[in-house]
């Protein structure tokens, strides 16, 4: 089993639409959760960070925390064709180690 | 967010050569990390270290080696490329503190005939 788990997608949603990613991880003690967004032949870019249960909000993105069912979720509002990207779940484990999702593949249609 | 450099960008080289490539950070972030990232697939950690002069290996068999002497540089070298290297490979710094958030470079995306 892997440590973070996303579903690759591509999920296609189209322009203005909400945008739903999701990532479950496999270690309960892993205290400190991050979604990242890669474009094609880039390197990943931080969007959210999220420590604690409940829901963390910035600018368009949304992102929530369930510790006990061990989920992670990135909510992406109004979304637009630039947020086109793989996105990236990261747990960090053992205060040390990050795992990475394979990620999810978004197209926003415009 | 921090400053993270990475040269060269691109490299092609040829089977057996010794290449090192260049990771350099300008926050005085202690822990710094390698990945190795095929197109379309995940990261996987290579090495990582706590400061200077701690270096681990990480989850991925590599054929690759690091060191730590000044806290802003971390390079890696493989003693001899092979096409099974060919990858992009990622260099990562965190901030420690109140978040523990990780900032990528740009990559170096090597390819070895």
């Amino acid at each position: 089993q892997k440590e973070v788990e996303q579903n690759s997608g591509p999920l296609s949603v189209p322009e203005g639409a909400i945008a739903s990613l999701n990532c479950t991880y496999s270690d309960r003690v892993s205290q400190s959760f991050f979604w990242y967004r890669q474009y094609s032949g880039k390197s990943p870019e931080l969007i959210m960070s999220i420590y604690s249960n409940g829901d963390k909000e910035d600018g368009r993105f949304t992102a929530q925390l369930n510790k006990a069912s061990q989920y992670v979720s990135l909510l992406i509002r109004d979304s637009q064709p630039s947020d086109s990207a793989t996105y990236l779940c990261a747990v960090l484990y053992n205060f040390n180690k990050f795992y990475f999702g394979s990620g999810t593949k978004l197209n926003v249609k415009p | 967010e921090a400053d993270i450099y990475q040269t060269p960008r691109y490299l092609v080289i040829g089977t057996g050569k010794k290449i090192t490539l260049e990771c350099s950070q300008t926050m005085g972030h202690d822990k710094m990390y390698w990945y190795q990232q095929d197109p379309g697939m995940e990261l996987h950690l290579i090495h990582y270290s706590y400061g200077v002069n701690s270096t681990e290996k990480g989850d991925l068999s590599s054929e690759s080696t690091v060191s730590r002497i000044r806290t802003e540089h971390f390079p890696l070298t493989l003693e001899s490329a092979r096409p099974s290297h060919t990858s992009q490979y990622l260099c990562a710094s965190r901030t420690e503190g109140r978040s523990d958030e990780q900032y990528f470079g740009p990559g170096t995306r090597l390819t070895v005939t």
